[in-house]
């Protein structure tokens, strides 16, 4: 059984600047995880972020991008705003099946 | 634009199947997958398994292998989830979304499936 784990929650001030991060219980997430990442509002389905490791949708805002980072995939939120508060989930490939992590739940205070 | 169009809210008893369908529009239905994820009240989103808008060629998460069957009609543009025996711990949202990459991009509204005696 995969486990895709995230950190359960994070708080961040406005205009600072957090790293989420995204692991895989198979090793070290690489490019052919294919990482993507959703933002989720209480009531509301989720909206996609980033796919493809650091590939932005059109809709997405210029202060979130995405990486690779110590052998997880990563979302870093610059200069955030209070609309930021959400809980964030990344999404993982492994060869046709999929995985979603626990999700983050990002305070903005 | 893409919209995808979930059909509305069940409730289901316990053992019973339910099928969610889901419309699509503003794109060309046969070059997408369509994937399929629940969340349950309060817990984390989980994929369910996608299906090949042209070939229909499906893909299922472990967990659900053998209760789950995705299909497509590409006359319609729609593809369905069914999921038989239900129990109790199947009481979720269930999502589509349009595949993007080896992700998704558009998601569904959500349809919310009670299953309770």
């Amino acid at each position: 059984q995969t486990v895709v784990t995230q950190e359960p929650s994070l708080t961040v001030s406005p205009g600072g600047t957090v790293t989420l991060t995204c692991a895989s219980s198979t090793g070290a997430v690489t490019s052919g995880y294919y990482p993507n990442w959703f933002q989720q509002k209480p009531g509301q389905a989720p909206r996609a972020l980033i796919y493809s490791t650091s590939i932005k949708h059109s809709w997405t805002p210029a202060r979130f991008s995405g990486s690779l980072l110590g052998g997880k995939a990563a979302l870093t939120l610059s200069g955030v705003q209070p609309e930021d508060e959400a809980e964030y989930y990344c999404l993982l490939y492994y060869g046709g099946a999929q995985v979603f992590g626990g999700g983050t739940k990002l305070t903005v205070l | 634009q893409v919209q995808l169009v979930q059909s509305g809210a069940e409730v289901k008893k316990p053992g019973a199947s339910v099928k969610v369908s889901c419309k699509a529009s503003g794109y060309i239905f046969t070059d997408y997958s369509i994937h399929w994820v629940r969340q349950a009240p309060g817990q984390r989103l989980e994929w369910m398994g996608w299906i090949n808008g042209g070939n229909g060629i499906t893909r299922y998460s472990q967990k659900f292998q053998g209760r789950v069957i995705i299909t497509r009609d590409t006359s319609a543009s729609t593809a369905y989830m069914e999921l038989s025996s239900l129990r109790s711990e199947d009481t979720a949202v269930y999502y589509c979304a349009k595949s993007r990459g080896q992700g998704v991009d558009h998601w569904g509204q959500g349809t919310l499936v009670t299953v309770s005696s």
